[in-house]
């Protein structure tokens, strides 16, 4: 298994608090996205990188704002939480970007955050 | 945001069938076709990935193949068994950094 670890795994906050989140990846791949999954939508891209400091926005990036200071650790902020923003956050790694066209562009989950907003 | 759709969105089958499902994506600019099998409280886990037209790709009783001329991609399962029930998605890739990611297929195989 790829070395991925997100934190915490469960969260409950209330509206309007901030609230961060943590993904830690001991393989040294360059990419690392964030996703959010909710029911009738599968896997949403939030926030990507490609690379320290390099970021940027996906789908559904409103509310969310991201940063990689360093290699191994993407961390995926909500400034202040809404109900709307409850929801399983996954984090994914590769090796290279998706376009790349080889086996080294598949992604490798977390096991994920669950997220409750009140 | 590119539109991947998987059909159908779910699927009882009975232990011992062979079974198959679609997913449709842009046959524009492709880059690669990703297939993940999803199961519940776990991760999605990478089965395959397809770059060329005609590409057919093996994993155990799983088999996918991929026409980037019409823009589908089947994902076949072989004599299936009660573990093979996940949800499997595929995701699709034209240029830049995302994958789009369908809704996925849900499976259960009941014995």
């Amino acid at each position: 298994d790829a070395g991925i670890t997100q934190s915490p795994r469960h969260k409950v906050t209330e509206t309007g608090t901030p609230v961060t989140l943590r993904c830690h990846q001991t393989e040294n791949h360059r990419y690392m996205y964030w996703y959010r999954q909710d029911p009738g939508h599968g896997l949403r891209l939030i926030h990507y990188s490609y690379g320290v400091k390099d970021t940027d926005k996906g789908e559904v990036s409103d509310g969310y704002s991201v940063s990689r200071s360093k290699t191994e650790d993407f961390l995926l902020t909500l400034e202040s939480a809404t109900s709307s923003q409850t929801s399983v956050y996954f984090c994914a790694i590769s090796e290279s970007a998706p376009t790349s066209g080889r086996n080294q562009e598949t992604q490798y989950f977390g096991p994920g955050t669950r997220l409750l907003v009140l | 945001i590119l539109n991947v759709e998987q059909s159908p969105q779910s699927l009882h089958v009975q232990e011992g069938d062979s079974t198959n499902f679609t997913c449709s994506f842009p046959s524009s600019n492709f880059y690669a076709l990703h297939w993940y099998r999803w199961e519940t409280a776990k991760s999605p886990e990478a089965l395959f990935v397809m770059t060329l037209n005609g590409d057919e790709k093996k994993k155990g009783r799983i088999s996918a193949t991929l026409n980037t001329k019409e823009g589908y991609s089947y994902l076949y399962i072989k004599g299936s068994q009660p573990e093979d029930s996940a949800t499997y998605l595929c995701a699709f890739s034209n240029s830049g950094y995302a994958l789009n990611f369908g809704k996925g297929t849900s499976l259960l195989v009941t014995p």
